[in-house]
């Protein structure tokens, strides 16, 4: 059964800082793999959608990359603002026929004016 | 302007008094998806929806009903609610029926049985 784990479940980090968010998951059958951003009391809004083909997506200051062989993805956050302070998830999209989401518990990341 | 919408947004009931959760979508999407949020165990898939009149379980559909009659709206139901279906509900969307895409939200029910 696909698990998808996120390590550290919370992050704090000064105004300015790089920071890598992980995200793994067991089973390297995947359609695709897709970060979120989660505010407090809101809905998820998708960040990036790597396609199960491809190694590494960006927008912007946030850049992710896919290594599916070993069950890894990592969101890279360039110069973090305090606006970028969330929840992020990532999400695995099983391919069995029809296909499932299946998320990791995030990571809360407070970045610090 | 292009979302999914769920109503109610709050809701607290009583165990056993069946209730429904509105989902719709304006966006043309072929997939839809309900969501359980609970602290420590992330997200996960209720039901969800290929296309018209195709629906399929997720991992935790137990005590959930769902209906896809039309595109655009897809109704979560609790038949008999118990109080450890006390969650935040997530509606989702996305374009494609055989190709996974980017989903879009909606802004959550935040759902209390007593």
């Amino acid at each position: 059964k696909q698990e998808v784990t996120q390590i550290p479940a919370a992050l704090s980090v000064p105004e300015g800082e790089n920071l890598v968010l992980n995200c793994s998951f067991t089973d390297s059958a995947i359609y695709n793999l897709q970060w979120f951003r989660q505010d407090p009391g809101k809905g998820l809004t998708s960040l990036l959608l790597i396609q199960s083909s491809q190694r590494e997506q960006t927008s912007g200051r946030l850049n992710a990359s896919l290594d599916k062989s070993s069950g890894r993805s990592t969101l890279y956050i360039a110069a973090s603002q305090p606006g970028d302070s969330a929840t992020y998830l990532c999400a695995v999209t099983t391919t069995s026929g029809t296909y499932k989401y299946i998320f990791g518990t995030g990571t809360r990341l407070k970045v610090l004016a | 302007e292009a979302q999914v919408t769920q109503n109610p947004r709050y809701l607290i009931t009583v165990t056993g008094k069946k209730l429904t959760v509105t989902c719709s979508q304006n966006m043309n999407h072929e997939y839809m998806s309900w969501y359980r949020q609970d602290p420590g165990l992330g997200l996960r898939q209720i039901y969800y929806s290929m296309n018209v009149e195709v629906t399929d379980k997720g991992d935790v559909p137990e005590g959930y009903k769902v209906s896809r009659k039309e595109k655009r709206n897809f109704p979560l139901i609790l038949e008999s609610p118990s109080p450890n279906q006390t969650s935040l509900y997530f509606c989702a969307s996305s374009f494609g029926s055989g190709t996974p895409d980017t989903q879009y939200f909606g802004p959550g029910t935040r759902l209390t049985v007593l």
